[in-house]
């Protein structure tokens, strides 16, 4: 139990169609991210959130639309998404006033086909 | 840029074997953190250093922050099967928004 948890832990989804990633923390945390993971490639900051503000948008393409109803939760909705978005989807959790903890989920294996 | 150059990119060893892989960057940090990823999970913090020139053990693994503060090294002794995974250095500035960014990786395969 890593105290951050992914789901779904994979996923196949046709490029016309909708789906979400969801993230869900018990930590106690107020920080959240969406990183992404491709083969060969550095981890990727997407988004993050601070107390359920996103305060970093990484020049991520429309097509990815993060949600952050509360610190709790966050969420990665996808839609018409491309194959070279095939990537391992790491969600992480922090205390904005403990600097660099920060926990990380498991991850969704997302292939787009 | 403040991009993290980590070598190697994977290494095969024997079960038993001393494994040393490294980290450089262009700018200097404040505190240098080394993250072990297993196959199929998220990283895992597994050390952090804060001082240029600290050197700071967690079990078999070491590691040590450069007099520059611009790299860093890892090794891991008397390497066993579960050593097996993908280890990130990341560097961490706080204050910004992107507080954490990760080096590419070094691939680790030990073989019995």
């Amino acid at each position: 139990e890593t105290g951050v948890t992914q789901t779904p832990r994979h996923l196949v989804m046709g490029m016309t169609n909708k789906k979400s990633l969801k993230c869900e923390q018990h930590l106690g945390h107020n920080a959240m991210y969406w990183y992404k993971q491709s083969a060969k490639k550095p981890l990727e900051l997407m988004f993050v959130y601070n107390f359920k503000e996103q305060t970093e948008n990484n020049s991520v393409p429309s097509r990815f639309s993060p949600e952050c109803p509360n610190s709790s939760h966050l969420f990665l909705h996808l839609h018409t998404l491309q194959p070279e978005d095939s990537a391992l989807y790491l969600c992480a959790s922090s205390r904005l006033d403990r600097g660099y903890g920060y926990t990380f989920g498991s991850g969704t294996r997302l292939t787009v086909v | 840029g403040q991009q993290l150059n980590q070598s190697p990119q994977s290494m095969f060893i024997q079960e038993g074997e001393d494994v040393s892989m490294n980290c450089t960057s262009s700018s200097i940090f404040n505190t240098w953190l080394w993250y072990k990823q297993d196959p199929g999970e998220g990283p895992v913090l597994l050390i952090a250093l804060y001082k240029a020139g600290e050197l700071t053990s967690n079990g078999r693994l070491t590691a040590q922050f450069g007099i520059t503060r611009k790299d860093s090294f890892l090794n891991i002794s008397a390497s066993i099967p579960s050593d097996v995974g993908i280890y990130f250095c990341a560097k961490y500035r706080p204050g910004s928004a992107r507080q954490l960014t990760f080096g590419s990786g070094t691939q680790l395969t030990v073989l019995p």
